[in-house]
């Protein structure tokens, strides 16, 4: 059963525009979510979090929107660089366990 | 400071033999968390393990399966008899505290499993 969906699983964008990944979940007594990146051979990196208690948190040229009726994120990375080539996965705690989805390759075009 | 170690990297076994994955956290981090991905799905949970204490094992199957981490040395998640339904990435995580949170872990390279 998989509590946190991401959708696309590719997405590519040309260098300088704006990248926006989506994810989607099921379980409303998560209350807290995060971003990772993931390189290949490398294990998963922490990008940027949010609790469910704000709507949007802001990271440079990373931003993670919340919309909690949707049950919906969002991370947008704006310009979007070649470097930032990687799989996002996107995960959700509810305090005891995380559940992660099932990630979103992005590639940025030079 | 070294980061999460684990080896090794990759992993090939066949039908009914025993699979040992190795996790070194980083220096000072007495937490260890192990993540299985099967192919086309999430990181998902296995167990949770302070030195020489398992404290959460809810996501990991109840056979052939264990994991230690003991007072020396590293973390080890061992598999029994292994199936092709095992092959999958394993990774290990680490934390200098208990962690709900998946931003104060620290992410290994992974074990990629294949079973023949």
């Amino acid at each position: 059963d998989q509590q946190v969906k991401q959708n696309s699983p590719s997405l590519s964008v040309q260098e300088g525009r704006i990248s926006i990944l989506n994810c989607d979940y099921t379980n409303s007594m998560f209350d807290y979510f995060l971003w990772y990146k993931k390189y290949p051979a490398e294990g998963p990196t922490f990008l940027i979090s949010i609790s469910s208690i704000k709507d949007k948190n802001e990271d440079g040229r990373f931003t993670v929107f919340l919309n909690k009726s949707a049950k919906h994120l969002s991370l947008h990375i704006v310009p979007s660089q070649p470097g930032d080539s990687a799989v996002y996965f996107c995960a959700a705690s509810n305090g005891n366990q995380f559940y992660f989805g099932t990630g979103t390759s992005l590639t940025v075009i030079p | 400071n070294a980061g999460v170690m684990q080896n090794p990297r990759h992993l090939v076994r066949r039908r009914g033999q025993e699979a040992r994955l190795r996790c070194s956290p980083m220096k000072g981090h007495s937490h260890v968390y192990w993540y299985r991905q099967l192919p086309e799905e999430g990181l998902k949970f296995m167990v949770y393990l302070q030195k020489e204490n398992i404290i959460d094992e809810s996501g990991m199957p109840k056979e052939r399966f264990s994991a230690e981490f003991p007072k020396e040395g590293p973390s080890i998640l061992r598999i029994q008899q292994v199936v092709r339904g095992d092959s999958a990435a394993y990774f290990c995580a680490s934390s200098t505290k208990p962690s709900p949170r998946s931003d104060e872990q620290f992410f290994g390279p992974g074990t990629r499993l294949t079973v023949l």
